[in-house]
């Protein structure tokens, strides 16, 4: 089946330095890729949606500037969580679409667990 | 190892019948479990959740039923619509992180 890796899949950091979370489609391309921010035991929230070769697409209340991200390629996208805060410490969580199946449904990842000091 | 696991790919109901997705998982650790209803071409939204503590949470025309003895549980709906044709996705958290574990998902067809 589709998997989606993510990297790192936990990083502490200090407050006012960038961290950079990658998300891998191994198997196949994606045309698409979502971001999103968890809390403990609360629901996914929905940060971006990147399309390759063009911006990401924002949800409101999430800040553009602060949360970079990257489509570059079919396989691979990055975010960029800027000048980290501790409230910024959460569960990213990438998932890949892979248009044209039969579900068309998206590949999570595993999640990278943030911690900023 | 999937911890989280959709055994069935698709299902397919008539319009005003029930809805049955089924969810399995493995880690007795997990104690919150949610669905999520995903329509193609974007994210995944929130449907449903239930605590460990409970073996039933009910929603208008969603219940999701817990048996944590079979680590089992399942997204009922009823009567299906077919706005509710999407894909839905099984997830689970606990231990210290708290983070999700998806499923693959289901595909539900909900036929007029």
């Amino acid at each position: 089946g589709a998997v989606v890796s993510q990297h790192p899949s936990w990083v502490i950091c200090k407050s006012g330095t960038s961290v950079k979370i990658e998300c891998r489609s191994l198997d196949f391309q994606a045309t698409t890729m979502f971001w999103y921010r968890q809390f403990p035991k609360q629901s996914l929230m929905l940060m971006a949606t990147s399309n390759e070769g063009s911006k990401a697409t924002y949800e409101q209340g999430v800040e553009k500037d602060k949360f970079l991200i990257n489509h570059a390629s079919l396989t691979l996208s990055t975010l960029t969580v800027t000048s980290a805060h501790p409230e910024d410490s959460s569960f990213y969580i990438c998932s890949a679409h892979e248009g044209g199946s039969w579900q068309e449904t998206q590949y999570f990842g595993p999640g990278t667990r943030l911690l900023v000091l | 190892d999937q911890q989280v696991k959709q055994n069935s790919p698709s299902l397919s109901v008539q319009e005003g019948r029930i809805s049955i997705l089924n969810c399995d998982y493995t880690n007795s650790m997990f104690d919150y479990f949610l669905w999520y209803k995903k329509y193609p071409a974007e994210g995944p939204t929130f449907l449903i959740s239930i605590s460990s503590i409970k073996d039933k949470n009910e929603d208008g025309r969603f219940t999701v039923f817990l048996n944590k003895s079979a680590k089992h549980l399942s997204l009922h709906i009823v009567p299906s619509q077919p706005g509710d044709s999407a894909v839905y996705f099984c997830a689970a958290s606990g231990g210290s992180q708290g983070n999700l574990i998806f499923g693959k998902g289901t595909k539900l067809s909900v036929k007029p």
